[in-house]
């Protein structure tokens, strides 16, 4: 059974246009995480929430706003969304030192 | 600066055979903790293994094990008999935790490729 589920995995939204992202979770756990993948690169830490204390990255752009309503849930915001912004957006959470779950992804495309 | 290095962009590997993926880290926190994880070209993260900076053993599971080297800050992966389906980007990161923040990072990976 999926502990961290993403949705929608493929996400195709257009140059400029909002788009939100979720992520939600059955593992209880207190923190969750959301990284922006590239093609062959490393998951780059966007944010992070600690509980509901939430942690910036300080070279997260602006463009990019996240929310976690309940222990569940954690969306991602992509305010006008550019070229540049075309990845696999992961999340994840951590509930526990020795573990950090992650959900499938989801890939956005920017047209 | 760059806290989690691995070397090795790529590497061949005959099948069968063991593997030793690198990583090494910095950090300046008594209490870390150290992950594997596999990316196949599907883009899911696969948890492969955990290494805390307090264990005195190596972390073991399955055909994986982590080469921890503490005064060297190096956590190297090894795969023992290397199967095809192996073959797939692994990350190595690492966990800082301090009060009430949590951040795992991310080294730049090493493609794998066995060849049959």
């Amino acid at each position: 059974d999926a502990m961290v589920i993403q949705n929608p995995r493929y996400q195709v939204t257009q140059f400029g246009k909002p788009v939100t992202l979720s992520c939600s979770q059955t593992l209880n756990h207190n923190v969750m995480y959301w990284y922006q993948q590239k093609s062959s690169q490393a998951p780059k830490l966007l944010f992070h929430y600690y509980d509901k204390d939430f942690n910036n990255e300080a070279d997260t752009p602006d463009n990019f706003q996240s929310r976690r309503p309940n222990t569940s849930f954690c969306f991602l915001d992509i305010r006008s969304p550019g070229l540049g912004d075309a990845a696999m957006y992961l999340c994840a959470t951590s509930g526990g030192y020795t573990e950090a779950f992650f959900g499938q992804g989801t890939r956005l495309t920017v047209v | 600066a760059q806290k989690i290095t691995q070397t090795q962009p790529g590497m061949f590997v005959q099948e069968k055979e063991a593997v030793t993926l690198d990583c090494t880290y910095d950090t300046s926190d008594p209490s870390y903790g150290l992950f594997w994880y596999k990316q196949p070209s599907s883009g899911e993260m696969i948890f492969l293994i955990y290494q805390g900076s307090y264990d005195q053993q190596n972390a073991t599971e399955g055909r994986y094990s982590l080469n921890f080297q503490k005064a060297r800050k190096s956590a190297n992966l090894v795969i023992s008999a290397s199967q095809l389906g192996d073959s797939a980007m692994y990350f190595c990161a690492m966990r800082e935790v301090s009060n009430r923040d949590d951040k795992i990072i991310f080294g730049k990976g090493t493609r794998l490729h066995i060849l049959p």
